[in-house]
């Protein structure tokens, strides 16, 4: 099984239009969640943290579930320059910090 | 904002010969940087720690006398794939997490595309 599990995609949606990812990870351990963004043959940027309360930043809402290790992403009125792959992220250990990174979920937002 | 810089950005060179990648943090220090490789339609996947001034930390599965890294300074960590073969070509990413930073922050370098021949 994966560390971090993710939906490959793609989802394809209109402008304007509510998306949601979903993961999940298997390492009870883990403390640190995030959300990255990752755009064709570039690095992946940091799109928000997730915290237990559920976090939102603009368009963006966060979610985390410890007890199911389950984190979510929604996207809200979704703009063409969304268009991405979502990479769910959680650390792996207290000790080095490494960032263990879900496969993504790639978006395609349409005209 | 924090950045990190990589060099090159691109590299194609022949079977068995030897490339190092640099990964510079360029407005603060790190003690520790990652780096990462990335096949295509697949997730990043740590390769090793590197922490300055002591021996990298490397993943099950990562051969450490193939993946050479050196952090000499708080700003510059160095991977060198040696002997290169064509299933070396992947996408090569840093990161590095400032000094004495809070939480997991870390900050991604641009990448290395290298291509093997």
């Amino acid at each position: 099984r994966k560390e971090v599990e993710q939906d490959p995609g793609p989802f394809n949606v209109p402008e304007g239009a509510t998306v949601a990812f979903n993961c999940t990870y298997s390492n009870s351990a883990s403390q640190s969640f995030f959300w990255y963004r990752q755009d064709c043959r570039k690095e992946p940027k940091l799109l928000m943290s997730v915290y237990s309360s559920g976090n939102e930043d603009g368009r963006f809402t966060a979610q985390l579930n410890r007890a199911s290790q389950y984190i979510s992403l929604l996207i809200r009125d979704s703009k063409l320059s969304d268009s991405a792959t979502y990479l769910c992220v959680v650390n792996r250990d207290t000790g080095r910090r490494a960032l263990t990174f879900g496969s993504g979920t790639r978006l395609q937002v349409q005209p | 904002g924090a950045v990190v810089s990589q060099h090159p950005s691109r590299v194609i060179c022949k079977s068995g010969t030897s490339v190092k990648i640099e990964c510079r943090s360029l407005d603060f220090q790190a003690t520790t940087m990652f780096w990462y490789r990335q096949f295509p339609k697949q997730s990043l996947m740590l390769m090793a720690t590197s922490n300055e001034g002591s021996k990298a930390t490397y993943e099950q599965g990562v051969e450490k006398d193939k993946f050479l890294i050196n952090h000499a300074s708080l700003t510059l960590s160095t991977l060198t794939v040696t002997s290169a073969h064509p299933e070396d070509s992947s996408f090569y990413i840093c990161s590095a997490r400032p000094a004495g930073g809070l939480g997991d922050t870390q900050y991604f370098g641009p990448g290395t595309r290298l291509t093997v021949l």
